[in-house]
């Protein structure tokens, strides 16, 4: 059973920290890393998608960076502002084709404090 | 950006009753959308692949005739929860996405079902 583990479960920081949150995912037939950021009462909201080992994405304040080797990404926010609160998702992809089909973690709660 | 509208977003009904709840595709077309449950405090587990004009590939452990799903068109699919029971409830959230690697999955707001 292929699983993905988020950590940590949740967050709590203030405002102007920066902070980072991890996403262990099968190494094996690896296809794709998904992170959404998920806010109260919103539909969940990509962020980003990746598929090559050594991937680093950039979405403003938030970035990402992928080792398909070793199974794991990482989440950074620098400067957390309180509109970052949210609980960020990670998804994989695994296959030689891209079915679409994702296996979610529980995902990393982050609460920032004015 | 791609936007996914799903429907009802909250129901409340009594046992024994059957409850629809439609994903659409808002604007592009959706060969394949997705049908994710929610239990408190766990991830999204993914119930059914939900494939425009062929059934619907269930993942292992859910009675697809429990939750029957249908995708008649390109930018419409039904998840229907027959005889629903307490047991039921849940949060359920479908999702859409282009063709392609590195394509993102758009998610509707969900649906918050009671069943009493």
């Amino acid at each position: 059973i292929l699983n993905v583990e988020q950590s940590p479960q949740s967050l709590h920081v203030q405002e102007g920290d920066s902070t980072n949150f991890t996403c262990s995912f099968p190494s094996s037939n690896f296809y794709a890393l998904h992170w959404y950021r998920w806010e109260t009462a919103k539909s969940p909201e990509a962020l980003f998608v990746m598929t090559l080992n050594g991937d680093e994405k950039k979405k403003g304040r938030i970035s990402a960076t992928l080792n398909t080797k070793e199974g794991y990404s990482y989440l950074y926010i620098k400067g957390s502002q309180p509109e970052d609160s949210a609980t960020y998702l990670c998804a994989s992809a695994h296959g030689s084709s891209n079915t679409g089909k994702l296996i979610f973690g529980q995902g990393t709660t982050l609460q920032v404090k004015p | 950006g791609a936007v996914v509208s799903q429907h009802p977003s909250r129901v409340i009904c009594k046992s024994g009753t059957s409850v629809k709840i439609e994903c659409r595709s808002l604007d592009f077309q959706a060969t394949t959308m997705f049908w994710y449950r929610q239990f408190p405090k766990k991830s999204l587990m993914l119930m059914a692949t939900s494939n425009e004009g062929s059934k619907a590939t269930y993942e292992q452990g859910v009675e697809k005739d429990k939750f029957l799903i249908n995708h008649a068109s390109l930018t419409l699919s039904t998840l229907t929860v027959t005889s629903a029971h307490p047991e039921d409830s849940s949060f359920y959230i479908c999702s859409a996405s282009r063709q392609g690697r590195n394509q993102p999955q758009h998610f509707g707001d969900g649906t918050r079902l009671s069943i009493l």
